[in-house]
């Protein structure tokens, strides 16, 4: 099992572009979240998604859009990036509950100039 | 204020000794506890979790909770290089079914 996965794990984008971060997780996991790092911020989650085809705001979701249109992927799209957005993010899943263990993904370097 | 509150550190210790990290939190709603240990450029992973006051013990790492202080543990004995790492304390709310995250200690054990 390759567990959570994102695509892809650098990027450099330019203010106003647009970009989509993958998540794949294959362990049949119900909960899929996705997650800021800053340092001195912590993690803090933007999005997360409770089951196929659902999705809901967690504390920082603006500037941010989220998919869940198969269990097995979750989205998270940045539509017009600001350098505010320049962080390392991280998706993770969960199995059934929300207070089960999350099980993160490599992380994806972002820097918006 | 932040919900949960961490020391981020850095903190360096020799080989060997006993390593003592904590976090505070505000919410008596928090009912669930948790470390996480990151390696650098990974993503966290579990390494304990309790769900009550007092303490777990897991090898050479104990997590200590005290509800009364809101005061939450981890101690690292007889410390490796291998734990260097950052780690994160995280606690659970089962009413609005949130992970709150700390900001994470820096940990450098010194050969």
């Amino acid at each position: 099992n390759a567990g959570v996965t994102q695509t892809p794990k650098f990027r450099v984008l330019k203010t106003g572009q647009s970009m989509t971060l993958l998540c794949a997780q294959d362990m049949n996991h119900e909960y899929m979240y996705w997650y800021r790092q800053d340092p001195g911020m912590g993690l803090r989650l933007i999005h997360y998604s409770v089951g196929e085809g659902t999705t809901a705001k967690g504390e920082v979701p603006d500037g941010y859009n989220v998919s869940r249109l198969k269990k097995q992927n979750f989205l998270l799209g940045l539509e017009s990036a600001a350098p505010s957005q320049t962080s390392v993010y991280f998706c993770a899943s969960a199995s059934s509950t929300p207070s089960d263990t999350q099980y993160f993904g490599p992380g994806t370097r972002l820097t918006v100039l | 204020q932040k919900e949960v509150e961490q020391d981020p550190g850095p903190l360096s210790v020799p080989e060997g000794a006993i390593v003592s990290l904590n976090c505070t939190y505000s919410n008596s709603a928090f009912q669930y506890f948790m470390w996480y240990r990151q390696y650098s450029r990974k993503g966290p992973e579990l390494l304990m979790y309790t769900y009550s006051s007092g303490n777990k013990e897991d090898g050479r790492f104990t997590a200590q909770v005290d509800k009364s202080s809101k005061y939450i543990s981890l101690f690292i004995r007889d410390s490796q290089p291998s734990d260097s790492a950052t780690y994160l304390c995280a606690t659970f709310n089962f009413g609005n079914e949130k992970l709150t995250f700390g900001t994470g200690t820096r940990l450098t054990i010194i050969p």
